[in-house]
């Protein structure tokens, strides 16, 4: 019954490979967001989107793709994984643009 | 943009003792103001939220905060500390963007309690 879930929790890899992180919402909401929590636990958005829209594009590096295919999902596809990747990423929602947004457990990676 | 400084990365208090989280906004239109916190190995939890109603705004675990327009702070309180209270607080700022929604986030600040 997880409100927002995040697979994997875990994800170790090498440096150039290619690795999607998955969030799903069961809360209804329209609006999902990823944010980047680096290694002194600082956050930054790095996109988010509405009803399967891109609203919100930070200046992440084009290695970076999201996709909603519906409301409920926004996954994060990383090509060429590089070391500067290594952080927790977050996945968040919220019922509109303006709302409160709800964070799931977080994906750590760690790019060798 | 707007912008949100955490005052003390980290902050020790005995158990039983008030808690105070400092926390300073700026921003060039009302803000939404925002509190969480972070668990360890957890993803954040909404502690309580400013939205231009009340000014002292009332939250889980028995937090609270101010917003002070004149002091641009919206500082975190708690009277007195338990020791579950231990995590990483932060205070973030809603930003309206290009039909977007985005959370600036301050640096955090590491709440321990000691016996």
């Amino acid at each position: 019954d997880t409100a927002v879930s995040q697979t994997p929790k875990y994800l170790v890899t090498q440096m150039g490979n290619d690795k999607s992180i998955k969030c799903e919402q069961n809360l209804g909401h329209d609006t999902m967001y990823w944010y980047k929590q680096d290694s002194k636990k600082f956050l930054k958005i790095m996109f988010s989107y509405n009803n399967k829209e891109l609203i919100i594009n930070e200046t992440v590096p084009n290695r970076f793709s999201p996709k909603s295919p519906d409301k409920a999902h926004l996954n994060l596809h990383i090509n060429s994984l590089e070391l500067g990747d290594s952080a927790v990423y977050f996945c968040a929602s919220s019922p509109g643009t303006q709302e409160t947004q709800y964070f799931g457990p977080g994906t750590r990676l760690l790019v060798l | 943009a707007q912008s949100v400084t955490q005052l003390g990365s980290h902050v020790s208090v005995s158990e039983g003792a008030l808690v105070l989280l400092r926390c300073n906004y700026s921003s060039s239109v009302p803000p939404y103001l925002f509190w969480y916190v972070q668990y360890p190995n957890q993803g954040l939890q909404l502690l309580l939220k400013y939205t231009s109603a009340a000014t002292l705004v009332k939250g889980i675990n028995g937090f609270e905060a101010e917003f002070k327009k004149s002091e641009t702070s919206f500082h975190l309180t708690k009277p007195s500390a338990h020791m579950s209270d231990a995590a990483e607080y932060f205070c973030a700022v809603s930003e309206v963007t290009g039909g977007g929604n985005k959370l600036t986030f301050g640096t955090g600040t590491q709440l321990k309690v000691e016996l």
